[in-house]
């Protein structure tokens, strides 16, 4: 079972900051947070992962707590293209050369005009 | 850069007919590589993953097989389909680098229906 607990769908306004929630409060130390998230009918696409710190790119950022028991990612301004199903996921399983990433239902965004 | 190929975009086949699916990567050298598929409606649930030629790992026993003939080629296999193997079916690499995490990148992915 996924080990992250995130809102079935969520609104934005086109040019807003998208702030998408996700729980994962058994995460243990050495487990890190990815972001993914996936457009219809594409492959996932990769968007941000962190540890501790809060992380940023050029296409997100992401907030962690200080206890690490929760996190949000942040799109800061969504456009309609941002329009998917966003994957928050803690690697459960490390084997030393590769990971297994669980996915679970995610969190549908929706972005309007 | 690196890029995943994934072919063919689509597929139909009917039940109890083989299936070859094939993954390909470029730009990297020995790649960690995984096959997951997702039902419709549903989230990516992880197939094989491979951290070598031949070396297979299976997650899920199903009617399914994988096999790593090449360092950047992945191939998923079936003998007889079932109606239950329809899906999107995702390759993915990752390179790891000690002391550091792994990232994975999916390929665009292969719509099966078994008719």
């Amino acid at each position: 079972d996924a080990k992250t607990t995130q809102p079935t769908s969520m609104d934005c306004a086109e040019g807003r900051a998208a702030n998408l929630p996700c729980n994962h409060s058994t995460i243990s130390g050495n487990e890190y947070v990815y972001w993914y998230r996936q457009i219809h009918s594409q492959g996932p696409q990769y968007i941000i992962h962190g540890l501790k710190n809060n992380e940023t790119n050029e296409m997100a950022s992401l907030i962690i707590t200080e206890d690490r028991k929760s996190s949000t990612l942040i799109l800061p301004h969504a456009t309609l293209r941002d329009t998917a199903v966003y994957y928050c996921i803690v690697r459960d399983d490390y084997t030393g050369t590769a990971s297994k990433l669980t996915f679970g239902t995610g969190t549908r965004l929706q972005v309007t005009l | 850069s690196q890029t995943i190929h994934q072919w063919p975009a689509t597929l139909v086949q009917p039940v109890g007919s083989p299936l070859s699916l094939e993954c390909t990567v470029e730009g990297t050298s020995n790649p960690n590589l995984y096959w997951y598929r997702q039902a419709a409606g549903r989230g990516l649930q992880l197939l094989f993953y491979s951290v070598g030629i031949g070396q297979i790992s299976s997650e899920v026993p199903q009617n399914l097989s994988a096999s790593r003939p090449q360092d950047r080629q992945f191939i998923l296999s079936s003998k007889k389909l079932l109606l239950s193997d329809s899906g999107f079916y995702l390759c993915a690499w990752s390179v790891w680098l000690a002391g550091r995490t792994d990232t994975q990148y999916f390929g665009p992915g292969t719509r099966l229906t078994v008719l």
